[in-house]
């Protein structure tokens, strides 16, 4: 079965410092979007993005962040300057159509020191 | 916006049947998933409701009523390895679509 794939699985950064989440969905959906997991706590949407552009973004979608979708497969999350706060496992996700079920990458654990 | 509650934690007994249930108050409300989330691990789809009634799949029953608010996910015949925390979310369409809200998800342990 297609799934959608997550890398790296663990990403250790310092505070300030940029960090790329990367992804690849699965190859015939067209809605993409990144969750964020504090430990502990509830998965919380970020964005969405569709036809090449974000389609919503949540409060903590900050200018701190962007997403791409640079070629045909990958899809990217950047935080340009990590704060302590933004420690949490990100879930890359993928849906057919709009209301459709998402698929969940494994997630990449962020940590920042 | 959108809000939805579920119990923190339930317990039950192996080969029993649990039901876990979800409220919701959203605006713009087109229908509402259950997910499956081990520990550590990402959540995995296990039911979609957007018509009122019970939709069954196997051991897991998922029921949505919209006037109510409300839906439930029954488990049955539990094993051990159910023991996960169960996520309602809610999805929404026109300027929401595709945004799924998630509750805070009930951690189910199951024993022997």
């Amino acid at each position: 079965e297609p799934e959608v794939t997550q890398t790296p699985s663990h990403q250790v950064t310092q505070m300030g410092q940029e960090v790329i989440l990367r992804c690849v969905p699965i190859s015939n959906h067209l809605y993409f979007y990144w969750y964020r997991q504090i430990l502990g706590q509830k998965v919380e949407f970020l964005v969405s993005f569709y036809n090449n552009e974000i389609s919503e973004k949540s409060e903590i979608f900050d200018d701190q962040f962007s997403v791409e979708r640079p070629d045909g497969s990958n899809f990217t999350l950047k935080i340009r300057s990590t704060k302590l706060e933004d420690s949490a496992m990100y879930f890359c996700a993928s849906s057919q159509s709009e209301n459709s079920p998402l698929h969940f990458g494994n997630g990449t654990r962020l940590t920042v020191t | 916006g959108q809000n939805i509650d579920q119990p923190t934690e339930m317990t039950a007994t192996e080969g029993a049947i649990v039901q876990i249930n979800c409220t919701y108050q959203t605006s713009g409300f087109n229908g509402l998933f259950w997910y499956q989330q081990h520990a550590g691990e990402a959540p995995t789809f296990l039911s979609y409701n957007v018509l009122d009634g019970l939709e069954e799949k196997g051991r897991f029953s998922s029921f949505l009523s919209r006037s109510k608010g409300y839906s439930y996910l029954l488990l049955k015949e539990l094993q051990m390895k159910d023991s996960a925390s169960y996520l309602c979310a809610g999805d929404s369409y026109g300027t929401n679509a595709g945004k799924s809200t998630f509750g805070d998800g009930t951690t189910l342990t199951v024993k022997p």
